[in-house]
């Protein structure tokens, strides 16, 4: 079965530093990967996805994400944070012929300060 | 813009109550999911339904159950609510296959007192 770790329950960065949110997954053939983003209150918004051809993929609102097989690795990079990005972050695997479920980890609260 | 709409953002109900939350999307899409997101758990699904009248049970199914009468709504039921539902409830669809990703609705949160 597919599964997702998200190490940091909770990560604070200054406005303008760099990001990079952490994601493992465990899955035996090449995966299907997602990043969400989630604003207090709201639904989750999809911010970028992997499941072939270049590992380095790019999403909305400037973010990025490489997706490394020898380290079962998929983190989400943005070179400079925004107030605006403060919001919870979940990484999610799927899988082919998984009945196109997605399995999501526990998710990483962004904080954010000025 | 596609969207799936979930009919009340917030709901209090009473112990031992009959709970429908409803989601309707508007994309023809085939797949429809229900996940309920607590802290420090992330979203665990609780069922999932792949055509009309076809469901498959999640991560999480009981105290649940869903109905899909037509394509684009999916209901999902709590048959004798108790406490431990209280949460917020995430409905999603996507067409196809999981490489797709999912669209979500805005959730709504489910005080059972």
């Amino acid at each position: 079965a597919q599964s997702v770790t998200q190490p940091d329950i909770h990560i604070t960065v200054s406005e303008g530093a760099s990001l990079e949110l952490r994601c493992n997954y465990s899955y035996g053939a090449t995966p299907y990967l997602f990043w969400y983003v989630q604003s207090p209150g709201q639904g989750l918004q999809l911010l970028l996805k992997y499941f072939s051809g270049d590992t380095l993929v790019q999403g909305i609102k400037g973010f990025e994400a490489e997706f490394k097989r020898s380290q079962s690795s998929f983190n989400l990079r943005k070179p400079s944070v925004h107030w605006s990005d403060a919001a919870e972050y979940f990484c999610a695997v799927g899988a082919m012929g998984g009945g196109n479920k997605l399995t999501f980890g526990t998710g990483t609260q962004l904080k954010v300060e000025l | 813009d596609v969207k799936v709409t979930q009919s009340s953002r917030y709901l209090v109900k009473r112990t031992g109550e009959k709970v429908f939350l409803e989601c309707v999307q508007d994309m023809d899409h085939e797949n429809m999911f229900w996940y309920r997101q607590d802290p420090g758990l992330g979203l665990r699904l609780i069922y999932f339904s792949y055509d009309v009248k076809m469901k498959e049970k999640g991560d999480i199914p009981e105290g649940y159950s869903v109905s899909r009468e037509k394509k684009e709504r999916f209901s999902l039921i709590l048959e004798s609510a108790s406490t431990n539902q209280t949460s917020m409830y995430l409905c999603a669809s996507n067409q196809g296959a999981a490489n797709y990703g999912y669209t979500f609705g805005s959730g709504t949160r489910l005080t059972v007192v």
